[in-house]
């Protein structure tokens, strides 16, 4: 069963680096997602990405963040200046076309950790 | 704001038991409603997703309700067994907004004791 991959698995940064997480999407979907959960906390939506522009993103997504579909495959979440508020588990997620419930399909996530 | 609360934070059952989670939200006007399952460390893997339209999905042992104008939904789990153990979380999408995001609720551990 085709799944979302996401790489790395785990990353430490020190604040003030630059980061890109990795997201290989489910072949066929046209929508794709990101969202965060700091420990012990909800998982928070960051940004939605659709037909190659944003199509929502939170309060959280500032300019700090930014998202791209660099070819067909991949999809990835770049954060520019690392804060230590930034620690967190980074999900992507993609919905299938053609369908009305655009139901979301998560990734493993990446645990990052800045220090 | 939707806010999305789940009931109880934790739970913990024998083995065999059935058992129900509960979620609601305080903005009705949702698209539809998913429930995930989060082990350890790991992902989510949605288990059910019910339209507005709907009241209930089924996909063996777990049946999941919604009514959505007392804003609530429940995730029934039938002959409970150590496998469940996890967190449970229900999200919801709104109506408005063509981002599809989803709002989550706090979840609820789960432990099914042998």
């Amino acid at each position: 069963e085709p799944e979302v991959t996401q790489t790395p698995s785990h990353q430490v940064t020190q604040m003030g680096q630059e980061v890109i997480l990795r997201c290989v999407p489910i072949s066929n979907h046209l929508y794709f997602y990101w969202y965060r959960q700091i420990l012990g906390q909800k998982v928070e939506f960051l940004v939605s990405f659709y037909n190659n522009e944003i199509s929502e993103k939170s309060e959280i997504f500032d300019d700090q963040f930014s998202v791209e579909r660099p070819d067909g495959s991949n999809f990835t979440l770049k954060i520019r200046s690392t804060k230590l508020e930034d620690s967190a588990m980074y999900f992507c997620a993609s919905s299938p076309p053609g369908t009305f419930t655009y139901e979301q399909y998560f990734g493993p996530g990446t645990r990052l950790t800045v220090t | 704001k939707q806010e999305v609360t789940q009931i109880p934070a934790a739970l913990s059952v024998p083995e065999g038991e059935n058992l129900v989670l509960n979620c609601s939200f305080t903005d009705s006007a949702i698209y539809n409603l998913q429930w995930f399952r989060q082990d350890p460390g790991k992902g989510l893997t949605s288990l059910l997703l019910i339209q507005s339209s709907q009241r209930e999905q089924t996909s063996g042992r777990l049946n999941a309700s919604l009514d959505k104008s007392s804003g609530r939904s429940t995730l029934y789990i039938a002959a409970s067994q150590p496998g469940d153990s996890a967190t449970y979380l229900c999200a919801v999408r709104r109506v408005t907004g063509g981002g599809n995001k989803l709002t989550f609720g706090t979840g609820t551990q789960l432990k099914v004791e042998l």
